[in-house]
């Protein structure tokens, strides 16, 4: 398997909603990301998972939360986002960080 | 940190012409370079890349060189097509630092027919 999943594909809550993003990936990668895209820019590091463990926070609001249950899974938790947070939310993975990041195909999150 | 500029944002080339996008980078010590191309609702997908031990790595149509003492790797699409249409994104990964992929902006490269 090469392939890094998400779910769902899209995803609309409100502003008081609290739902979850998940990720998996079955190659071996110890290494897992969450960017967030939005139209027309680059992906923007969130956060970084080293073999389970949290190695970087790009400063993001506590209103996401990042979860890594095991090796092969990656969650994000949201809770009272706001407007602007809407965008898609990219998983990645890489066999270590330094290494060649493969993206999942994103959830399109959009707040009301 | 790194910083990765990248130039053209908007390339747009005739079907069969090459195609070459540029990426200067900051930090001396980052140490890999890959490519994304992401299409229109999309994920990026890793396309090419390349480590600062090596010059120029080819596959196929696509072929990436990198110059350490000038600090700018570009990649190089020859023989375009149509589904070559998408955008690109260049990366350099900070190894001295805070240990990320810093992406440049962009390049929305057009194939025409």
């Amino acid at each position: 398997d090469t392939e890094v999943t998400q779910t769902p594909k899209h995803l609309v809550m409100g502003m008081t909603n609290k739902k979850s993003l998940k990720c998996e990936q079955h190659m071996g990668h110890r290494a897992m990301y969450w960017y967030k895209q939005k139209a027309k820019k680059p992906p923007e590091l969130m956060f970084v998972y080293s073999y389970e463990k949290l190695s970087i926070n790009e400063s993001v609001p506590s209103r996401f939360s990042p979860e890594c249950p095991n090796s092969s899974l990656l969650n994000l938790h949201l809770h009272a986002l706001q407007p602007e947070d809407s965008a898609l939310y990219l998983c990645a993975s890489s066999q270590a960080r330094g290494a060649g990041q493969y993206f999942g195909p994103g959830t399109r999150l959009t707040v009301t | 940190g790194e910083n990765v500029e990248q130039h053209p944002s908007t390339l747009s080339v005739q079907e069969g012409d090459s195609a070459v996008i540029k990426c200067t980078y900051s930090d001396s010590a980052s140490n890999y370079f890959p490519w994304y191309k992401q299409e229109l609702g999309k994920r990026p997908q890793l396309i090419i890349d390349i480590r600062s031990n090596v010059g120029e790595k080819k596959d196929q149509r696509i072929a990436v060189t990198l110059n350490k003492t000038a600090k700018h790797f570009s990649l190089h699409i020859t023989e375009t097509q149509p589904e070559d249409s998408a955008v690109y994104f260049c990366a350099a990964w900070e190894a001295g630092g805070s240990e990320k992929l810093v992406f440049g902006k962009g390049t929305k490269l057009t194939v025409n027919p």
